[in-house]
C-alpha cells in the first residue's frame, strides 16, 4: 500500500467554483502534513501546512481527519492562476523523510 | 525565508557521460538534504538522503554507484549521474528542511536532464 494516495484528477472547474481534494495516508502515527503546489515543469512550493484543528489561508482551507487518515484542501472562488498540480505531503515522523502523493491536477477554466 | 539553489537548471549530455548537479542552501545550514527524481506525469520519488559528513542513504532500487552523492559541507550537496543513459532523463530536484519536519521542505528549482 502506498504511503500517500491522491486522486490524480484532472479536475476542470470554471472560475469562481469551489473545489476540494482529498488525500489518504497509511501511517496512523504520521505527524506532519502539507499541501504543495507544483506548476508545470517547476519545483513544488509549499502552499500550506495542515494543522490538527484545520486552518485557513485566504481562499484555501486545509483539514486533517486523523480517524479516517486523510487530509483535504478546499479552494474557494477558483482563479485561473490556481491551475496547477497539488501535492499532498506527509511526514511519518520516522526521520526527515517525507512522502508525496502523485498530485492532483487542477485546471480552472475561464 | 529559506532558499535552496540548484544548478544547472537544464542539461543535455551524451549517453555514457557523467553529469553533476549542485544543491546549495543559501541562507541556512542543512545537515540533511534530499534528492528526488520526477518522471513526466509522475510524483516525486525520493532517491536518497544526503547527510553532511557521512554517506548518503539510498532508497531501494536506486544504484548508489550510479548516483553519487557528496555532502561535504553544511550548505552544499552534489548528485553525480555517472555513465548516464537515456532512461536517466528526468527532472531531478533537491530539497532541504530548515527546521526539521515542522515546516516542510524548500526545494531547489530542479534540473531537467536529457541524455541523448
Amino acid at each position: 500500500r502506498k504511503e500517500v494516495e491522491q486522486d490524480p484528477g484532472p479536475f476542470n472547474v470554471p472560475e469562481g467554483a469551489t473545489v476540494a481534494f482529498n488525500c489518504t495516508y497509511s501511517n496512523s502515527a504520521s505527524q506532519s502534513f502539507f499541501w504543495y503546489r507544483q506548476d508545470c515543469r517547476k519545483e513544488p512550493k509549499l502552499l500550506m501546512s495542515v494543522y490538527s484543528s484545520g486552518n485557513e489561508d485566504g481562499r484555501f482551507t486545509a483539514q486533517l481527519n486523523r480517524a479516517s487518515q486523510y487530509i483535504s484542501l478546499l479552494i474557494r472562488d477558483s482563479k485561473l492562476s490556481d491551475s496547477a498540480t497539488y501535492l499532498c505531503v506527509v511526514n511519518p515522523n520516522t526521520g526527515n523523510q517525507f512522502y508525496f502523493g502523485t498530485g492532483t491536477s487542477l485546471t480552472v477554466i475561464p | 525565508g529559506a532558499v535552496v539553489s540548484q544548478h544547472p537548471s537544464r542539461v543535455i549530455c551524451k549517453s555514457g557521460t557523467s553529469v553533476k548537479i549542485e544543491c546549495r542552501s543559501l541562507d541556512f545550514q542543512a545537515t540533511t538534504m534530499f534528492w528526488y527524481r520526477q518522471f513526466p506525469k509522475q510524483s516525486l520519488m525520493l532517491m536518497a538522503t544526503s547527510n553532511e559528513g557521512s554517506k548518503a542513504t539510498y532508497e531501494q532500487g536506486v544504484e548508489k554507484d550510479k548516483f553519487l552523492i557528496n555532502h561535504a559541507s553544511l550548505t552544499l550537496s552534489t548528485l553525480t549521474v555517472t555513465s548516464a543513459h537515456p532512461e536517466d532523463s528526468s527532472f531531478y530536484i533537491c530539497s532541504a528542511s530548515r527546521a526539521g519536519g515542522a515546516r516542510g521542505y524548500t526545494f531547489g528549482s530542479g534540473t531537467r536532464l536529457t541524455v541523448v
